[in-house]
């Protein structure tokens, strides 16, 4: 079993949808959370950062922590063309940082 | 604008033919990582840089090397590439070497083994 697992998609979805992108991990010592988007043919970019249990928004993006069913999510309200990338979730605690896949998202205008 | 940039974009070389990527930062970040990133799978870390302390990760192959030679770039070398080592290598600094530090990447360097 992989420590970090994610969906690789694509999720195809109607513009102004709203998008739920998951990723679940085995290792309950992982306290950092972070989305990255990568654009094709681009480096990854950090979009959110979490640290522990909880939620965090910025704009129409929306984080969540789950912990207890180890378990986050990125929701992207009223999304846009331009959201179309690959996310990707990674997690770590002290050093290591462990990274999903990534799950390609593609918004149809 | 600071940022991380590598050279060249694309790279194709032949099978066993020894090639270098490279990686420049004017973050003036301590940390600096190398990753390889196949299609639909997670970036794998191959190295990364503490300062001038090196720490090879367990899984990397002996056929990738990598320097610092000062605070601003970082190279790497794959001595002997093989069809499988064709995947896109990014570089990426950090400001210190938790975890939560985010990285910031390069465009990455396409490579091709013919």
């Amino acid at each position: 079993q992989k420590e970090v697992e994610q969906d690789p998609g694509p999720l195809s979805v109607p513009e102004g949808a709203i998008v739920s992108l998951n990723c679940t991990y085995s290792n309950s010592a992982f306290q950092y959370f972070m989305w990255y988007r990568q654009y094709s043919r681009k480096g990854p970019e950090l979009l959110m950062y979490t640290y522990s249990s909880g939620n965090k928004e910025d704009g129409r993006f929306t984080a969540q922590v789950d912990k207890s069913s180890k378990y986050i999510s990125l929701f992207i309200r009223d999304s846009q063309p331009s959201d179309s990338a690959t996310y990707l979730c990674a997690m770590g605690s002290n050093y290591q940082l462990i990274w999903g896949a990534g799950t390609k998202l593609i918004i149809k205008p | 604008d600071a940022m991380v940039i590598q050279n060249p974009r694309y790279q194709v070389t032949q099978f066993g033919k020894p090639v270098t990527l490279s990686c420049s930062q004017t973050l003036n970040h301590n940390v600096m990582y190398w990753y390889q990133q196949k299609s639909s799978q997670a970036p794998k870390l191959l190295f990364h840089y503490y300062d001038k302390d090196f720490n090879n990760e367990a899984d990397t192959p002996d056929n990738f090397q990598s320097r610092r030679p000062n605070t601003s770039f970082c190279f790497l070398d794959i001595r002997s590439p093989g069809l499988g080592d064709a995947a896109m290598y990014l570089c990426a600094t950090s400001p210190g070497h938790g975890s939560y530090n985010e990285q910031f990447f390069g465009p990455g360097t396409r490579l091709t083994v013919l």
